[in-house]
Parts: structure tokens; C-alpha cells; sequence
């Protein structure tokens, strides 16, 4: 299975902008990036996903190299409620099935 | 609706105690997920189902018994569970498989399961 990898923590101040990184070197062709994130006792919620350009909601921007081996997800302004474990997770399509990395521990700063 | 309900929200079970699970949601969804989260752990795949039919086993011990009795229910029976069970399990459901790749998936709150 391909593997992601994140920095454990991160750090923001509120209103700026925030670019959480995910290493996914082992990646296949088939594979899907998603991101997810989930607030202290709740399940994890969807952010966005994408499987070779990148991608704009409402929620946030997702940047994935050319290489697809890494990805960023970017919050374009961060607020309080942006206080979240981020995990990066590739969907194999030939397996069916998602491996969630680690995950990034997002603080942000008054 | 975009909820995935889990009940009960929080269990405590013996170890010779048979319990279950439950999880419902009301979307169409045509894919349902089980997972396992031990605390400051992300969530780990244990059971997938497509079209109510078990697509994924992630090598689960036998005491835990999934079943789908149809397309908008989905338990996990529990039987026999060590200490070492605990944790949250979380239900899942998406609109499509994930063969699909491109569909998000929404999550239940879990259940918090404690093994005495």
C-alpha cells in the first residue's frame, strides 16, 4: 500500500494563510489524494480531494506536483475553527480501499 | 440529510459480553466503512462494504462480525473483545465505492467502546 507522510504539528496565526504538506513518493497512477480533517470528538470531515491537477473549493485549495509524489493543502485564511488534526489519504482504486496517513495537528493562533 | 448515525455513542462491554454496533445513514450511499481509532491514532480500515456485499476484510479478528442488512444499515457485532479493543469505531458511507477514487466519504461521530 502507498504510504503518506506528515509533519506531526503545525503552526498558524489566525487569518493567514496555511500550506499543510503530504509526501506520498509510493504512489501509483490510480491512486486519489484526498484530505480530511477531524475536530477534537467528532469523526473526520472532508476537505477536498484531487487526482492530477490541482483543485479549488470552498473549503480550500489542494496543490499536487507535477510528480504526484507530494501535495499541500492550502487554507486561505485560517480561523479558530480550522483547529483540526489534517490527515492526507490516497485512495487505491485497484485495491478499493484508503490508508490515512499520521496526520497533521493544526494549531492556530489567535 | 448528510448524516452517518452511530449508536450507541459510548460502550462498555465485558470480555464474554456480545454486543453490537450500529450505523444508518439515509443518502443513497451504496459504499459503508468500518474503522478503528485508538487515541492520538488516525482512523484504521477494518471492514468495506459495496452494494451490500463485504468487498473488504483488512484481516480483522473473527470477533468482530460485520453485516449489512441492507443498503442503509450497517452493523459490527461484537463477541469475546479483549482490553485492547477499545477505542472509537467509526462508521463511513459514500455515494459510490472506492474503486471510484473521486467521491468523499462522510463519517459518523463513532461509537467510544471501552473493554472491561
Amino acid at each position: 500500500d502507498a504510504k503518506t507522510t506528515q509533519p506531526n504539528s503545525m503552526e498558524s496565526n489566525e487569518e493567514e494563510p496555511v500550506h499543510l504538506p503530504c509526501n506520498h513518493s509510493t504512489i501509483s497512477g490510480t491512486d486519489y489524494i484526498h484530505w480530511y480533517r477531524q475536530l477534537p470528538s467528532q469523526g473526520p470531515e472532508y476537505v477536498i480531494h484531487g487526482l492530477t491537477s490541482n483543485v479549488n473549493n470552498r473549503m480550500a485549495s489542494l496543490a499536487i506536483a507535477e510528480d504526484r509524489k507530494s501535495s499541500t493543502l492550502i487554507l486561505h485564511r485560517a480561523t479558530l475553527r480550522d483547529a483540526a488534526v489534517y490527515y492526507c489519504i490516497l485512495i487505491d482504486t485497484n485495491a478499493g480501499k484508503s490508508t490515512f496517513g499520521d496526520g497533521t495537528t493544526l494549531t492556530v493562533k489567535p | 440529510d448528510t448524516e452517518v448515525t452511530q449508536t450507541p455513542k459510548h460502550l462498555v462491554m465485558g470480555m464474554t459480553n456480545k454486543k453490537s454496533l450500529k450505523c444508518e445513514q439515509h443518502m443513497g450511499h451504496r459504499a459503508m466503512y468500518w474503522y478503528k481509532q485508538k487515541a492520538k491514532k488516525p482512523p484504521e480500515l477494518m471492514f468495506v462494504y459495496s452494494y451490500e456485499k463485504l468487498s473488504i476484510n483488512e484481516s480483522v479478528p473473527s470477533r468482530f462480525s460485520p453485516e449489512c442488512p441492507n443498503s442503509s444499515l450497517l452493523n459490527l457485532h461484537l463477541h469475546a473483545l479483549q482490553p485492547e479493543d477499545s477505542a472509537l469505531y467509526l462508521c463511513a458511507s459514500s455515494q459510490s465505492p472506492p474503486q471510484y477514487g473521486n467521491t468523499e466519504a462522510f463519517f459518523g461521530q463513532g461509537t467510544r467502546l471501552t473493554v472491561v
